[in-house]
């Protein structure tokens, strides 16, 4: 079946420190690809979706490619600050066929001053 | 303001009570949905509708039940809740059509069933 795969947290990082968070995906159709944020005390919030394969989504330093051929998705920042300080979760999206949305456990992120 | 608001915040109840969670939006979505989120699981959908005459089933419906009074508002029914509905409950909202696929979410509630 669908599924998403993250890789397990907690990722500490000092800051300025470059961040990859994987996500791979096993998918029947054509599905949208997203990253969403949760900041402490709070809901999720999007940060950054690709449509498509090989569309890059960017957000806030933040960025992430749609590759199907790797069927992944994986988040990356070049400088990371403590305020990126969250959980990050990868989710896919299927436009057709009714509604379906499927999220991945999350990756909290402590980064350190 | 918030766009989409959740009351209450917290809650503590007991084994066999009725709650209910209610969800608000002023973002004029006609789509909204409810969601749990537990611990490693990332979140699960428990309903979902598409606009005042339309409720839909999630992933896990089972114990749980829903309202859409209005386009603006979307409540989740514990009928008899039981310990293994703790978790942190989400409303989020969306717009139809491609725009639709970008959810918003509530800041959550966070229950406890004793």
């Amino acid at each position: 079946g669908d599924s998403v795969t993250q890789m397990e947290g907690p990722v500490t990082l000092s800051e300025e420190a470059f961040l990859t968070i994987n996500c791979t995906y096993t998918a029947t159709g054509y599905p949208s690809l997203f990253w969403y944020v949760q900041y402490p005390g709070e809901g999720l919030q999007l940060l950054l979706k690709a449509t498509k394969a090989d569309d890059k989504g960017s957000n806030k330093g933040f960025e992430a490619t749609y590759r199907k051929e790797t069927t992944s998705f994986h988040l990356e920042k070049g400088s990371v600050q403590v305020s990126d300080s969250a959980v990050y979760f990868c989710a896919l999206h299927w436009r057709t066929g009714g509604f379906k949305t499927i999220f991945g456990a999350g990756t909290r992120l402590f980064v350190k001053a | 303001d918030a766009d989409v608001t959740q009351t209450p915040r917290n809650r503590i109840t007991k084994t066999g009570k009725r709650i209910m969670l209610e969800c608000s939006q002023t973002k004029g979505h006609d789509r909204m949905y409810w969601y749990r989120q537990d611990p490693g699981l990332g979140l699960r959908l428990i309903y979902y509708s598409f606009d005042v005459k339309d409720i839909n089933k999630g992933e896990i419906s089972d114990g749980y039940s829903v309202s859409r009074q209005a386009q603006a508002k979307f409540s989740l029914s514990l009928e008899s809740a039981i310990p293994n509905q703790t978790a942190l409950y989400f409303c989020a909202t969306s717009t139809s059509g491609r725009a639709g696929e970008t959810q918003y979410f509530g800041p959550g509630t966070r229950l406890l069933v004793l």
